[in-house]
């Protein structure tokens, strides 16, 4: 079955600079790839998606990249704010209608 | 998107005895999952709930410890059977709507 591994575990950046997180997923036939934040206590939220059709896509201070060849993908956060502090899950599944594997997790801190 | 409600929303079980979870959805969507969270750590799929069938169960999940059921496209159950300390942990539906797999609040269980 598919496993997506994620690194780093932890990540701590000062305000303003940049994050990143990167995964790798083993099964070749996954073609979605959905990033969630999960706050304290909170469910997780949807952030971005990927789909394998493209290499990257961009949300304001979010974006993310796709290496199909490689499967890799990253979750790049621009100009991070206070509001950025979280833990992120990226995810790999058939399609956005099939079940999700979720990768460990990366817990982000912004230093004021 | 999908308003997603669970109940209860935390509980605390004895070993032994088990806790029925109950999701519920505010439109009919084909696909529903069922996720674990241990404390500090990744989601877990537990199952695939198929209404009108039995639930598709991961490996190490097993339809005596976790019976599903899922009797119409906008209601499902997780019951979590002979509690251990073990199953302490957050418990989470989640449903797909238009192309977003959406999360319920979680059902937070501890075991004494």
């Amino acid at each position: 079955g598919e496993n997506v591994e994620q690194h780093p575990s932890t990540l701590s950046v000062q305000e303003g600079d940049s994050a990143v997180i990167k995964c790798t997923y083993s099964d070749s036939a996954s073609n979605y790839f959905p990033w969630y934040k999960q706050e304290l206590g909170k469910r997780p939220q949807l952030i971005i998606d990927i789909r394998s059709n493209v290499g990257e896509k961009k949300d304001q201070r979010i974006a993310v990249t796709l290496n199909k060849t490689a499967k890799h993908f990253s979750l790049h956060i621009t100009e991070t704010q206070p509001e950025d502090s979280a833990v992120y899950f990226c995810a790999a599944s058939k399609s956005s209608a099939s079940k999700i594997i979720f990768g460990s997790g990366t817990r982000l801190s912004i230093r004021p | 998107s999908a308003v997603i409600s669970q109940k209860p929303s935390r509980d605390i079980c004895q070993r032994g005895t088990s806790l029925t979870i109950q999701c519920q959805v505010d439109s009919q969507v084909t696909m529903m999952f069922w996720y674990r969270q241990q404390p500090g750590q990744s989601l877990t799929l537990i199952a695939t709930a198929n209404q009108g069938s039995e639930a598709t169960y991961e490996s190490g999940f097993v339809i005596d410890k976790f019976p599903i059921s899922r009797p119409n496209l906008t209601f499902s159950t997780l019951t979590v059977s002979n509690l251990s300390p073990e199953d302490s942990s957050i418990y989470l539906c989640s449903v797909v709507s238009g192309e977003t797999q959406y999360f319920g609040p979680g059902t937070r269980l501890l075991v004494l």
